[in-house]
């Protein structure tokens, strides 16, 4: 089968950095998607890494390795617009090139 | 471009009422999602279509789901009959080729009495 675990919630303050985990158990994948999601909102987009190692976007890293089925997405410089839940999904060989998803975690920041 | 379009964007139906999704990918794209979500169950890949043909309803919970997708500018979801337990957000998403970003619509918040 293939699974995706990241942490339910984690806690950050404002103007700090924080690190999202997302452990994986897959067959095989072509990438690892990052996608944030504020209350009420719906999924954005945030990152996508085909090959290990890290992609900077922004105040926005993702990494991957495949080696340790690992990757996160760190956060820089801590906004308290950057509250909200963030996805990891990997797009599996074995299902029909679908996205196969985390259960999110919530990042909640304080001031 | 407008982005994916669903509507409505909220529904409120009693138990036992047909309910109908509407969904407008974005131009050009060729693969389109419909997607459930709840507290409980997180998001929830419920049907995809690549080029207007279904590929992989598996996760359509059951007959009472059914999903359309006559042209490549519009897609439905149906619930007939609508049950409480039905009661979530509703997205539906697009991208440019299956396994590449998806861009979700605003969804349809529905709630079934």
């Amino acid at each position: 089968g293939q699974s995706l675990e990241q942490p339910s919630e984690v806690t950050a303050v404002e103007g700090a950095i924080v690190q999202i985990n997302c452990t994986y158990q897959t067959s095989g994948f072509y990438g690892l998607s990052w996608y944030q999601q504020h209350d009420g909102g719906a999924p954005t987009f945030l990152s996508y890494n085909a090959l290990d190692g890290l992609e900077e976007t922004g105040r926005f890293s993702s990494f991957l390795s495949r080696s340790d089925s690992y990757g996160y997405l760190l956060l820089q410089e801590l906004q308290m617009k950057d509250s909200a839940s963030y996805f990891c999904a990997v797009t599996g060989l074995d299902s029909n090139y679908q996205l196969i998803w985390g259960a999110g975690t919530k990042l909640i920041i304080k001031p | 471009d407008a982005g994916v379009i669903q509507s409505p964007r909220h529904e409120v139906t009693e138990m036992g009422q047909e309910v109908t999704l509407r969904c407008k990918p974005i131009s050009g794209h060729n693969s389109l999602f419909w997607y459930r979500q709840t507290m409980m169950r997180g998001l929830e890949l419920l049907i995809y279509f690549n080029n207007n043909v279904p590929i992989d309803d598996s996760g359509m919970p059951e007959d009472r789901f059914s999903a359309k997708m006559p042209n490549a500018s519009f897609s439905t979801l149906k619930i007939q009959p609508s049950e409480p337990r039905d009661s979530a957000v509703y997205f539906c998403a697009s991208s440019l080729q299956t396994g590449t970003e998806q861009y979700f619509g605003p969804g349809t918040r529905l709630t079934v009495t």
